[in-house]
């Protein structure tokens, strides 16, 4: 399978613990998106790299959260110090830099549930 | 107000019917526009992608853009039950940029 990946797919963790998720983007393409999914909500923003710059955080982004994709390749997206608020599915999408459709590939995402 | 509006629903209609869903958008900056489509606990996968206004047509499914009433829409015939999922517009300023979502609104066609 060629598509965006992400790992795990659920965890469950107690409020305080940190948590690291993983995406690997379609081999080819250079950027890379984070956006938040809350139950009835449409996904929302978070960051977006391009190759391993990270060119630009949501507010959403508050200073628990912090992303990094060494080596332009797979990302990760760190939460630390879990809050309840912070429940929610963390999708992962990327794309290439241009392009006749301009879309965004998005994985199955990280449901994070914090109890 | 939210840059892009979204009527949640639940939508619920015969299979056969003519579904109608629609948005609308403050940013006159936005010139992608996008419906994606997400089955339930998976990522969203992209169904139509149509740039400034007009209409795009793919199979049973239209997309439709008026950039004057900042408002877009998409059309499904002949409904499926298998095209019950939640649709999400999105849009953007720029191609291959950050989407913005609206809420979604969840489809359910009933055999």
């Amino acid at each position: 399978d060629t598509g965006v990946s992400q790992d795990p797919r659920h965890k469950i963790t107690k409020r305080g613990q940190n948590v690291t998720f993983r995406c690997d983007p379609i081999s080819e393409h250079n950027r890379l998106y984070w956006y938040r999914q809350t139950l009835g909500q449409g996904p929302e923003f978070l960051t977006y790299f391009q190759n391993e710059a990270q060119l630009e955080k949501s507010r959403l982004l508050s200073d628990r959260f912090s992303a990094e994709r060494p080596k332009g390749s797979f990302s990760t997206l760190e939460i630390q110090r879990t809050e309840q608020g912070d429940s929610a599915m963390y999708l992962c999408a990327s794309s290439l830099t241009s392009g006749s459709t301009g879309e965004l590939f998005f994985g199955e995402g990280s449901r994070l549930t914090v109890l | 107000q939210k840059e892009v509006e979204q009527d949640p629903g639940p939508l619920s209609v015969p299979e056969g019917a003519i579904v109608s869903l629609n948005c609308t958008y403050s940013n006159s900056a936005f010139q992608y526009f996008m419906w994606y489509r997400q089955y339930s606990r998976k990522g969203p996968e992209l169904l139509m992608y149509t740039y400034s206004s007009g209409n795009k047509e793919d199979g049973r499914f239209t997309a439709q853009v008026d950039k004057s009433s900042k408002y877009i829409s998409l059309f499904i015939r002949d409904s499926q039950p298998s095209d019950s999922a939640t649709y999400l517009c999105a849009m953007s300023p720029g191609s291959n940029y950050k989407l913005t979502f609206g809420k979604g609104t969840l489809l359910t066609v009933n055999p």
